[in-house]
């Protein structure tokens, strides 16, 4: 079966400082992966989006990046954390391809806080 | 993206059926509509998808209507655990962007 791992759940940052949270997806192959964040009382925000190695799709202007450097691991970095990156941040899988692609998978979630 | 209008808020007794509308007037033929619930603090999970027909799973049911422009995501006999945000969202098959709306929250009460 496919499980989806992120880590760290929990993680409190100083401005300023750089930020890594990593997601991998075990139990299948050339998955589409996503990061969402959610803002405290907020709703989903799709960040990044990736259909393969080294192929991200950025939804909005930030102070965050993605990687792909494995088929089923996805990286979510900042070099340089805000106050407003504060947040919920998910990971999700979907499988490629199919008629119900957009039948997502999700991790537990990281939830950041910046001071 | 099929764009979807729901409810902000509804109430369920518990042990009631809880029936939760979405609006997707502008959705195309290839566009299934899929249901998400997220449980505060926990990722979104999965509830149940289809096209045309209704669907029903362990979970909940699906009821399309025949014009595809509105649906209806109805848990049975809903429970406390039930109480949740719950999106319904428009979308192709194949496609890799998936957004969420903001949702209804349903909270269901003893």
């Amino acid at each position: 079966s496919q499980t989806i791992h992120q880590w760290p759940a929990t993680l409190v940052q100083p401005v300023g400082s750089p930020l890594s949270l990593e997601c991998t997806v075990e139990g299948t192959s050339n998955p589409n992966l996503y990061w969402y964040r959610q803002a405290a009382g907020r709703g989903l925000q799709l960040l990044f989006y990736s259909v393969g190695i080294g192929q991200i799709s950025s939804e909005v202007p930030q102070n965050l990046s993605a990687s792909r450097p494995q088929d089923r691991q996805f990286i979510l970095s900042s070099k340089k954390l805000l106050l407003s990156d504060s947040g919920f941040y998910l990971c999700a899988w979907s499988v490629r391809g199919m008629t119900g692609g957009a039948q997502l998978f999700f991790g537990e979630g990281s939830r950041l806080t910046v001071l | 993206d099929a764009k979807t209008t729901q409810p902000p808020s509804m109430d369920c007794a518990e042990g009631r059926a809880a029936n939760l509308p979405c609006n997707h007037s502008t959705i195309s033929g290839n566009e299934y509509v899929y249901w998400y619930r997220q449980i505060h603090s926990q990722g979104p999970q999965y509830i149940i998808h289809g096209l045309k027909n209704n669907e029903t799973n362990e979970m909940a049911s699906l009821i399309i209507t025949e014009d595809r422009k509105s649906s209806t995501l109805i848990l049975p006999h809903a429970t406390l655990r039930d109480t949740a945000v719950y999106y319904c969202i428009g979308k192709s098959g194949g496609y890799q962007k998936v957004t969420f709306g903001t949702g209804t929250k349903l909270q269901v009460i003893p």
